[in-house]
């Protein structure tokens, strides 16, 4: 089946303007994931959705960032006001927790750079 | 709260060659452990995991690694790598009966020459 597809593949924004990435998981998949990657640095947690309780924003860097799931299906990652700092590959991961898999599969990323 | 460490950001190493890449971590309660794998230009894919059981957990392309709760570690190996094993590798970790999100080292990039 389809695995988790992000949207853009890639991004280039000026300092200051909004930018909206977009996740679609897995079918079926009840828990999304944000992770941030900058470069030579390992993967951050951003973000965790899991069914219809609240999310966990623990992550969030600042009150820049946001980001909205509807249901089970797509999500989408809102920074605000970009910085040159936020400049990253940001990753969507999507998993089925209940059944004791416990598996995260990754989508290809959105490579963020802002100028 | 938990963290891991990769303490080798690179590993070159020639065709053939035994392979280890380290992984430590640090947490207060029970942890899953996971290998990611990201080969140049590709996704973050699982390499093996650890949930319970047999502390001993096997890729299907050779890979092996042992969790040792005594030592907090969950080190990688291979006895013999390809070229093709040319990657980036990060371990992580997640709480057990937790949130689910992955801790991740700052990962190991490995380079097999011939």
């Amino acid at each position: 089946g389809a695995g988790v597809s992000q949207s853009p593949s890639n991004k280039v924004t000026e300092k200051g303007k909004d930018v909206e990435l977009r996740c679609d998981p897995i079918s079926g998949h009840t828990a999304l994931y944000w992770y941030r990657q900058r470069l030579g640095q390992g993967l951050e947690f951003l973000i965790y959705f899991q069914g219809n309780s609240a999310p966990d924003k623990s992550g969030l860097p600042s009150d820049r960032f946001s980001a909205e799931r509807t249901g089970e299906s797509v999500s989408t990652l809102t920074i605000q006001r970009t910085q040159q700092e936020d400049s990253a590959v940001y990753l969507c991961a999507s998993s089925y927790v209940g059944t004791g898999e416990e598996t995260q599969y990754f989508g290809p990323g959105t490579r963020l750079l802002v100028l | 709260a938990q963290s891991v460490t990769q303490l080798d950001s690179q590993v070159p190493v020639f065709e053939e060659a035994p392979v280890e890449l380290r992984c430590n971590y640090s947490s207060s309660v029970s942890v899953y452990l996971f290998w990611y794998v990201q080969y140049p230009n590709q996704g973050l894919q699982l390499l093996l995991k650890y949930l319970s059981g047999s502390t001993l957990v096997e890729s299907i392309n050779g890979f092996e690694a042992e969790f040792n709760k005594s030592q907090t570690s969950f080190h990688l190996r291979k006895p013999s790598v390809h070229i093709s094993d040319t990657a980036e590798y990060f371990c992580a970790v997640s709480e057990k009966g937790g949130s689910e999100k992955l801790v991740f080292g700052k990962g190991t990039k490995l380079t097999v020459n011939p």
